[in-house]
């Protein structure tokens, strides 16, 4: 069973950092592009942030970029999101997403329980 | 950036009852990569659709999804009471990936 397991969230004061992990399990890791995506509270889903199989290749929406990095570790089958310099408006609950199939390009198929993260003061 | 634009924002309506969900495109969406899903109260979202019309696994055939271009609809033949929550589109074809901001439909 294709498992997805976010952790790392929290209270966080604008401008500071956080970083999310997202434990995966019940598949192959290595083989599979990853995505974050996020929802602020009583609003719709918003892609965040991808990564290859391998990690050599991210991208990241406007957004945030320049301010988050994704990452990998297949070792370790997680998934990371280092998140700097935050501000109120990255108040979100963060998905893990793993897609169908993988192909570079897949709709989203399992998603973590959601990690939340608010910043504020 | 592909603009996805779902209407209504809302639909009222009552078990047994057929829905119909709109997500227009501001512009052509590659090769049908469009998707729907299906979010709760407190739940990730569920994959309904992709490739504009294939159900997803366990999916029933009471959800159907058609269109292309700039222009997808999902289909509710016969609601039934677990079906109300918030839909979604997405387009998967070109990044950045992107959402329409959701149709809730309630009883």
């Amino acid at each position: 069973e294709v498992q997805l397991v976010e952790s790392g969230g929290g209270l966080v004061q604008p401008g500071g950092s956080l970083r999310l992990s997202c434990a995966a399990s019940g598949f192959t890791f290595s083989s599979y592009w990853m995505y974050w995506v996020r929802q602020a509270p009583g609003k719709g889903l918003v892609w965040v942030s991808r990564v290859n199989s391998d990690g050599s290749f991210t991208s990241y929406a406007d957004s945030v970029k320049g301010r988050f990095t994704i990452s990998r570790d297949n070792a370790k089958n997680t998934l990371y999101l280092q998140m700097n310099s935050l501000r109120a408006e990255d108040t979100a609950v963060y998905y893990c997403v793993r897609g169908v199939t993988m192909a570079t390009i897949t709709p989203f198929y399992y998603w973590g329980q959601g990690s939340l993260v608010t910043v504020s003061s | 950036e592909v603009v996805l634009t779902q209407s209504p924002g809302t639909l009222s309506l009552s078990p047994g009852e057929r829905a119909t969900l709109s997500c227009r495109a501001s512009q052509s969406v590659s090769s049908s990569y469009l998707a729907w899903y299906q979010q709760k109260p407190g739940q990730a979202p569920r994959l309904l659709i992709y490739g504009a019309s294939s159900r997803a696994t366990d999916i029933p055939d009471r959800f159907s999804g058609s269109g292309s271009g700039t222009d997808f609809t999902l289909t509710i033949t016969r609601l039934e009471p677990e079906d109300f929550a918030v839909y979604y589109c997405q387009q998967y074809g070109s990044s950045p990936w992107t959402f329409g901001q959701g149709t809730k439909v309630e009883i």
